[in-house]
């Protein structure tokens, strides 16, 4: 089965920048969405079709990809950016939907 | 405003069954294809099924293939999931969420607030 796989966490200060990967084979052609999911909340979609913000996400949250690895980078990071990050493809060969481990995003 | 509500929740032994209901409103239902997810103790979100629009096309994980089945009404605007010979491993958070743009790429804008499944003796 098709597999993505984020780091199971990522630490920033405050005001930097954090990057979170996923990578996945043959993943160039698919299109990889981001969700943010807080403690005890319902999750949030953050980029969608590798770098497309939905209405109302900060243009701190950006995308993009290379090769078999997507990114969500989030610049001048905030202590209300914790949260679990995963991202998301389908895997049409499998007809199966994927997410990503998710990544515990800590600001330090 | 696009809602979706998730009900039928619970605790449930094992083997039992559940039926949730995801019940949507603010959008024309029959055009859109419906996701459940769920989340469970100290894991990450997993995908479990979707439903086409029409409810012509489902798709399963395989640990739920054969026990899980989801279905749609168009006349009350609600998708189901019935599950059953429900095991521990099911204890989840579950959420229905809408696809946006096309079957089979498309995102998850909008997500129900969950229910709690509970499967244990």
């Amino acid at each position: 089965s098709y597999v993505l796989t984020q780091p199971p966490s990522v630490s920033v200060a405050p005001g930097q920048t954090a990057t979170i990967t996923c990578g996945g084979d043959n993943l160039g052609p698919k299109r990889v969405h981001w969700y943010q999911q807080k403690a005890g909340q319902t999750p949030v979609l953050v980029l969608y079709d590798d770098r497309d913000r939905p209405s109302g996400i900060p243009a701190r949250f950006s995308g993009s990809k290379s090769g078999n690895t997507a990114t969500l980078a989030i610049g001048t990071v905030e202590a209300g950016d914790e949260a679990d990050y995963y991202c998301q493809v389908c895997d049409d060969s499998s007809d199966h939907w994927v997410f990503g481990g998710g990544t515990k995003l800590t600001v330090l | 405003q696009v809602q979706l509500v998730e009900s039928g929740g619970g605790v449930v032994q094992p083997g039992r069954s559940l039926r949730l209901t995801c019940a949507a409103s603010g959008f024309t239902f029959t055009r859109y294809a419906i996701h459940w997810v769920r989340l469970a103790p100290g894991k990450g979100l997993e995908w479990v099924a979707i439903i086409s629009d029409d409810g012509t096309i489902k798709y399963y994980r395989d640990s739920v293939k054969g026990r899980f089945t989801v279905s749609r009404d168009s006349s009350k605007n609600t998708v189901n999931l019935q599950m059953n010979s429900l095991r521990p491993e099911d204890t989840a958070i579950y959420y229905c969420a809408r696809v946006e743009a096309d079957f089979w790429g498309g995102y998850l804008k909008f997500w129900g607030q969950g229910t709690l499944v509970t499967v244990s003796s």
